[in-house]
């Protein structure tokens, strides 16, 4: 039973260029979530969608930033025109969406480390 | 502004001994709270979680304490291991139909040999 899966786990790109982050959620598991983790910071919320949904998008920068969850394939975190700002780690996660808080656990991939030259 | 404070970057226990991790927060909405566990190049893994009907909930080596009135928890590991060397996060939220975690900044445990 394979876990939440994402890819690259490294991505580096030139200042300008788009940035696309692959996450492959647990089998079974209809919800995905992105957080962005900084350099010292802790994890913070992005997005949070549901299959051909988007349930909350208020930890997403307004500008050059979009996910997606379509009906087929993975759910893909967009960034255009990257900054160096970008550079963090991206960790998806995924649930069945019964309560992470109450009735199941948030599994976690491992992340892409996106690097903006 | 952050709603979930984990105020020690870094915490240096001998093994064998007690670990303490402490979180703090600030919505008083907030209630579940959750540690997770993270190694470096691994996803963050579910840990304990206690709900705020509780004052305390214990799994093996793992105890983790709420007090609603401080708005403060704590997550204590005895006896520490080489294994729990690790970055602790603190998490809570609003339990409901659309869960959203909120992480704190982590806080960096070392077991010293």
């Amino acid at each position: 039973n394979a876990g939440v899966m994402q890819n690259p786990r490294h991505l580096v790109r030139r200042r300008g260029q788009e940035a696309r982050l692959r996450c492959s959620p647990m089998k079974g598991h209809s919800h995905v979530y992105w957080y962005r983790q900084l350099p010292e910071e802790g994890l913070k919320f992005m997005v949070y969608l549901q299959k051909e949904n988007i349930i909350d998008e208020s930890g997403m920068p307004k500008e050059r930033f979009s996910a997606e969850f379509p009906k087929e394939g993975p759910s893909i975190l967009r960034i255009q025109q990257v900054v160096r700002g970008d550079s963090a780690a991206y960790f998806c996660a995924s649930s069945t969406g019964t309560g992470v808080l109450a009735n199941e656990k948030l599994f976690f991939g491992s992340g892409t480390q996106l690097s903006v030259l | 502004d952050q709603q979930v404070k984990q105020n020690s970057p870094s915490l240096s226990v001998q093994e064998g001994r007690i670990s303490i991790l402490n979180c703090d927060y600030t919505n008083s909405m907030f209630d579940y709270f959750l540690w997770y566990k993270k190694y470096p190049a691994e996803g963050p893994t579910f840990l304990i979680s206690i709900s705020s009907i509780k004052d305390k909930n214990e799994d093996g080596r793992f105890t983790v304490f709420l007090n609603k009135s401080a708005k403060h928890l704590s997550l204590h590991i005895v006896p520490s291991q080489p294994g729990d060397s690790a970055v602790y996060f603190c998490a809570t939220g609003v339990s409901g139909r659309d869960d959203k975690i909120i992480f704190g900044k982590g806080t960096r445990l070392h077991i010293l040999p």
